[in-house]
């Protein structure tokens, strides 16, 4: 099993800071990487694939990074609606799905 | 527009069986494309990967629950149905049905499962 480990596990940033999350593999996983942001009450939402491309409908503030075992989520400029909990996700071996334990991004 | 919807019972007696159905709509369950797949969320905590399956009927399971998972596919109905065995309060959890292609994508908007007497 592939075990993602997500860093650190609540950050703390002011409306319109950058905030910066990262994601750790146990073993190589390529570029296949995902992002999700997850609100109160919701399902996860899809924000990055290919460690690096956004979604459809996924601001350009949002930005993914890296590849191998080592791998950044960048919102460069935080609005309110952005304040949620993200996970990263491998699919590298996508029979056996792994996610991160999972960021919480808070107002500070 | 892709849409999954899940159904059951919201509340099992411990060490009985736990039966989901997500029901697709917009689109078909026998597309080559995809697998369809099962995550749960226990409250407060993180995204557990259940099982996933093809629509010919190939399944793969997290080995971590692969004894007690039952997933199968109707493509008739164009819904696919998990089954969980001898469940207990670790069960516990908002179970959501998915479209798979690695990355998970759309997701159903879950369904909270309570493991209680």
């Amino acid at each position: 099993e592939i075990v993602m480990t997500q860093s650190p596990a609540t950050l703390s940033v002011s409306p319109g800071e950058r905030a910066t999350l990262s994601c750790r593999a146990s073993q190589s996983v390529s570029s296949n990487l995902a992002w999700y942001q997850q609100k109160p009450g919701q399902a996860p939402r899809l924000l990055i694939y290919g460690a690096s491309t956004r979604a459809t409908g996924i601001p350009a503030r949002f930005s993914g990074s890296g590849s191998g075992t080592e791998f950044t989520l960048t919102i460069s400029s935080l609005q309110s609606e952005d304040f949620a909990v993200y996970y990263c996700q491998q699919y590298n071996n996508w029979l056996a799905l792994t996610f991160g334990g999972g960021t919480k991004v808070e107002i500070k | 527009q892709l849409q999954l919807q899940e159904s059951g019972p919201g509340l099992v007696k411990p060490s009985e069986t736990l039966s989901l159905t997500c029901t697709v709509s917009g689109g078909s369950i026998s597309s080559s494309s995809y697998y369809w797949g099962w995550i749960r969320q226990p409250p407060g905590k993180g995204l557990e990967w259940i099982g996933s399956i093809y629509y010919s009927g190939s399944t793969y399971y997290n080995p971590s629950l692969k004894s007690r998972v039952t997933i199968s596919v109707d493509t008739s109905k164009n819904q696919f149905s998990l089954k969980l065995s001898s469940v207990t309060a670790a069960d516990t959890a908002v179970y959501y049905c998915a479209r798979l292609t690695g990355t998970v994508h759309p997701w159903g908007q879950g369904t909270l499962v309570t493991v209680s007497s």
